[in-house]
């Protein structure tokens, strides 16, 4: 079983990007499926895209537009980088291996809020 | 494309068995037998409980399991014990996105 830790700012202001990176450790990001999963307050998931260790992505097309997932074998990580924020975009973030569409392993989360 | 609907509550006391349930379409929970639960406590990240519609996930207990019928999904608890009180959420694969999850049902434990 794998960990993943996410990290970055936890205040992004409106109109600008919000980035993410998910250090994974206690295996090799090769060979696997990556995604980032988010919850605002109080609400439900939504699954936000994936990447392959290759560096294939899959995205949700709701977001699809503002959306840019990498990755970094060397580092054993993987990025978001989410642009034109607004405050619909404050939630608590996942990072997550991924398997048949299900998610077996998933980070601590990291709440980002979108304020100026 | 809209979530999977679930129950917002469902309520049961201790030893008894409740049914959490999760509504979707043919081209989600109808169409693809990638169905999963997940339990959520409060400030925790999600957690694997059940997918493929009902293979456990490693170290989950046989309390939990699942089922399909159609066009919904069911994920039964029995024998409920106090630490089951959480938020339960489904989840399926669709034709255009990898993944969606239903809205979500708070387990009370009486």
């Amino acid at each position: 079983q794998v960990q993943l830790q996410e990290s970055g700012p936890g205040l992004v202001k409106p109109s600008e990007t919000l980035s993410l990176t998910c250090t994974v450790s206690g295996g090799s990001i090769s060979g696997n499926y990556w995604s980032w999963i988010r919850q605002p307050p109080g609400k439900g998931l939504e699954w936000i895209g994936y990447i392959y260790y290759t560096g294939n992505t899959n995205y949700n097309p709701s977001l699809k537009s503002r959306l840019t997932l990498s990755l970094d074998t060397s580092k054993n990580q993987f990025s978001l980088k989410l642009n034109s924020v607004t405050a619909a975009d404050t939630a608590v973030y996942y990072c997550t291996r991924t398997t048949n569409f299900d998610f077996p392993d998933w980070g601590q989360g990291t709440l980002v809020t979108v304020s100026s | 494309q809209s979530a999977l609907t679930q129950p917002a509550s469902v309520s049961g006391s201790p030893g008894q068995s409740i049914t959490i349930t999760c509504a979707g379409t043919s081209s989600d929970v109808g169409g693809y037998d990638y169905v999963s639960w997940y339990q959520q406590h409060p400030g925790k990240a999600p957690k694997l409980l059940i997918y493929y519609v009902s293979s456990r996930s490693s170290g989950i207990s046989h309390r939990f399991s699942g089922s399909k019928s159609g066009s919904t999904a069911s994920l039964t608890i029995s024998e409920l014990q106090a630490e089951d009180e959480a938020d339960y959420y489904c989840s399926s694969h669709t034709f255009n996105t990898l993944v969606i999850f239903g809205g979500g049902t708070k387990l009370t434990v009486l």
